[in-house]
């Protein structure tokens, strides 16, 4: 079945340094959505990519999607102390969402 | 406007017991799907259920069942349960069968003993 991976596992960052999560699929994607999910919370929605090479950028937040739609990444510039939390890929190809299993992300103020 | 909600937010079973967990979606909203997070994990979909009717089943045992009513609100049962089923159960909704947006719940949080 489909599976989605992230990559890296985890990442501690000073404040202020940039910070960059990969995720890459098993197979093409439809769309690929990305949540962040803080510490004891649940996962909320941050964007949703459907086109090849499709590039959105929220204030810090630049989400990319490969031009073969099975890769996607996070790069968040200038990282905050509100930056913390785990950062999941998810991608459907016509199918209910699949999610990888996260980048944690500390940052060190 | 309300979100999703799900109870009980927190409980503790022992192996071998049955437990419900139940999820109301954001109103207007006809999908519920619901996801299982173990401790360190990414979500790992259950069910998901549009117009009251399962539309998608991921890879868990038939200890798993669910259903959808008319009003949109969904329940999740495990029976049997093992020590292993310990994890946070999440409740989303969405607007349509297509995947969208996902709305979770805060999530019911199951021990078991």
């Amino acid at each position: 079945g489909q599976q989605v991976m992230q990559i890296p596992q985890y990442q501690h960052v000073q404040e202020g340094e940039d910070f960059t999560t990969y995720c890459n699929s098993s197979t093409t994607l439809s769309n690929i959505q990305w949540y962040k999910q803080r510490p004891g919370g649940h996962p909320v929605f941050l964007i949703q990519l459907v086109k090849s090479g499709e590039v959105k950028k929220q204030k810090r937040l630049t989400f990319q999607f490969g031009e073969a739609k099975k890769n996607s990444s996070l790069h968040i510039t200038a990282t905050q102390t509100t930056d913390v939390g785990t950062y999941f890929c998810a991608g459907s190809g016509n199918t209910p969402l699949v999610f990888g299993k996260g980048t944690r992300l500390s940052v060190i103020a | 406007d309300a979100g999703v909600t799900q109870s009980p937010t927190h409980l503790i079973k022992t192996r071998g017991q049955q437990v419900t967990l139940r999820c109301s979606p954001i109103s207007g909203h006809k999908s519920v799907s619901w996801y299982q997070q173990v401790l360190g994990q990414g979500p790992q979909f259950i069910f998901q259920y549009y117009e009251k009717e399962e539309r998608g089943r991921g890879n868990f045992p038939d200890r798993f069942s669910a259903r959808q009513f008319p009003n949109y609100s969904s329940e999740l049962n495990v029976n049997a349960l093992l020590l292993g089923d310990s994890a946070l159960y999440l409740c989303a909704s969405s607007f349509g069968q297509i995947t969208g947006e996902l709305f979770f719940g805060e999530g019911s949080r199951l021990t078991v003993l």
